[in-house]
C-alpha cells in the first residue's frame, strides 16, 4: 500500500474547466507539497501546506489534517496548466518523503 | 547561484562503473535533497542533508549509493558498481531553512543516468 494516493491519474479537461486533484496519505505529516512536473521534464514546487488553505492566482490547495487528506484546484484552467501534478508528505518521524504517483493533466483548447 | 545545478545534465556508464553527481544548490540554502525517479514514475526520496549533517539514510537504495555535503553547500551523490536497475533521473532540491521537509524546494534540472 502507498503511504500517498493521488486520484484521479488522468484527467483530459476542457479550457476554462475547473480542476480538482485528491491527495490522500496514511501517516503522521508535518508539511505536504504540491509539485508541477513540466512535459519536459522539470520540476517546480506549487504549495508547501501544513493546515488550511492556500492561493496563488488561479491555484488554490487545501489540506484537512484530521481527514488525511489534500486537494489542488484550478480554476479557468489553460492548455499550459497540463502537466504531471505531484503531491508529496514529509513524515517528520523517519524524516522522509514520500511521493504520490501523479496525476497527468491534458487541458484541451 | 540564481538556482540549483546540477551535473553532469547526461551521464551514460557501463554496469559496473562508479559514477558521482553533482548538485549545487542555491547560495545559502540550508537544506538539500536527492530524488530518484525512473522513466515514467514519480520521485522517490533518496537522502537529505542539513547543512553538512545528513539526518537520515534509510531511503538510499542499497549500500552502493553514498552522498555527501562536506562543506555544507555543494553536494555529491555516488553510485558504486552500478547496474541497469540504477538508470534513473538523480534530482536535486535545496529549501532556504533547515525545517526537514516543511520548506517550499527547489528543483534542479536533473542528470538523467543511462548504464547499459
Amino acid at each position: 500500500k502507498n503511504e500517498v494516493e493521488q486520484s484521479p491519474q488522468n484527467l483530459t479537461a476542457q479550457e476554462g474547466e475547473f480542476i480538482t486533484i485528491n491527495c490522500s496519505y496514511s501517516v503522521g505529516i508535518s508539511a505536504l507539497h504540491w509539485l508541477q512536473q513540466h512535459p519536459g521534464g522539470g520540476i517546480v514546487s506549487l504549495f508547501m501546506l501544513s493546515s488550511g488553505k492556500k492561493k496563488h492566482g488561479r491555484l488554490i490547495a487545501t489540506i484537512n489534517i484530521q481527514e488525511k487528506h489534500s486537494s489542488l484546484h484550478i480554476t479557468a484552467s489553460h492548455p499550459r496548466d497540463s502537466a504531471v501534478y505531484i503531491c508529496a508528505v514529509w513524515k517528520p518521524t523517519g524524516n522522509q518523503f514520500y511521493f504520490g504517483t501523479g496525476t497527468s493533466l491534458t487541458v484541451i483548447p | 547561484g540564481a538556482g540549483v545545478s546540477q551535473s553532469p545534465r547526461y551521464k551514460v556508464t557501463k554496469r559496473g562503473q562508479d559514477v558521482t553527481l553533482r548538485c549545487d544548490p542555491i547560495s545559502s540554502h540550508a537544506t538539500l535533497y536527492w530524488y530518484q525517479q525512473a522513466l515514467g514514475q514519480g520521485p522517490e526520496f533518496l537522502t537529505y542533508f542539513n547543512y553538512e549533517a545528513q539526518p537520515d539514510k534509510s531511503g538510499l537504495p542499497s549500500d552502493r549509493f553514498s552522498a555527501e555535503r562536506p562543506e555544507g553547500s555543494i553536494s555529491t551523490l555516488t553510485i558504486q558498481r552500478t547496474e541497469q536497475r540504477d538508470s534513473a533521473m538523480y534530482r536535486c532540491a535545496s529549501s532556504l531553512g533547515s525545517a526537514g521537509g516543511g520548506e517550499t524546494q527547489y528543483f534542479g534540472p536533473g542528470t538523467r543516468l543511462l548504464v547499459l
